[in-house]
């Protein structure tokens, strides 16, 4: 089974509106993380928000929120008030295993599109 | 804080020549360093997962004498691609886990490397 799954290759959003992005996780370690990165098509990654498992709280990190289903194993991200510059790849990836032995593995990506 | 470079930004070499790229951790310490490859459209792949003054570990199917992986100090990881071929041509990306024990990795720019 894939470990992330994220199932929309592209989406569109008109500006200052909200998009969720989609993101599904499959685990058996009872202890991981789950991060959202930004590529823009410069390439660099940049982390955008973290939810950890045991965290009892949906992260927030300004217009980026996570809506985390733990039962449901869904990581979703909520972008509000959608900017031009957020035209990017998002990828979702989870961290399982700790300190230097943890591996992350990264979903396929969705292209977000901001039309003005 | 947390900042990862990687030099060179981008590079392009003959069939049959060894590239070396660095990973730098510029404001902190990195027991680990990770170096993903990123193929044109798909997600990261992990290639190595890299502790420093001991040998890389591998993930399936990635050759560990065509990708040597040096991690001699703390700040410091390097990738070689040793006889490079055109399908060796990707975006490869370092990360970097800080000793002082977050599990967050810190990504650098990326390399972007064209074998001719």
């Amino acid at each position: 089974a894939q470990k992330i799954t994220q199932t929309q290759p592209g989406m569109f959003v008109q500006e200052k509106e909200a998009v969720t992005l989609d993101c599904t996780y499959d685990t058996s370690d009872p202890s991981y993380g789950l991060f959202w990165y930004k590529q823009p098509s410069s390439g660099e990654m940049i982390f955008l928000i973290y939810q950890g498992s045991y965290d009892q709280q949906n992260a927030t990190e300004g217009r980026y929120s996570l809506n985390f289903q733990k039962a449901r194993k869904s990581a979703n991200l909520v972008i509000s008030a959608s900017q031009l510059g957020d035209s990017a790849m998002y990828f979702c990836a989870m961290r399982e295993g700790i300190g230097g032995y943890q591996k992350v593995t990264f979903g396929i990506g969705t292209k977000l599109q901001v039309i003005p | 804080g947390a900042v990862v470079s990687q030099h060179p930004s981008w590079v392009i070499c003959k069939s049959g020549t060894s590239v070396k790229i660095e990973c730098r951790s510029l404001d902190f310490q990195a027991t680990t360093m990770f170096w993903y490859r990123q193929f044109p459209k798909q997600s990261l792949m992990l290639m190595a997962t890299s502790n420093e003054g001991s040998k890389a570990t591998y993930e399936q199917g990635v050759e560990k004498d065509k990708f040597l992986i040096n991690h001699a100090s703390l700040t410091l990881s390097t990738l070689t691609v040793t006889s490079a071929h055109p399908e060796d041509s990707s975006f490869y990306i370092c990360s970097a886990l800080p000793a002082s024990g977050s599990d967050e990795q810190f990504f650098g720019p990326g390399t972007r490397l064209t074998v001719l």
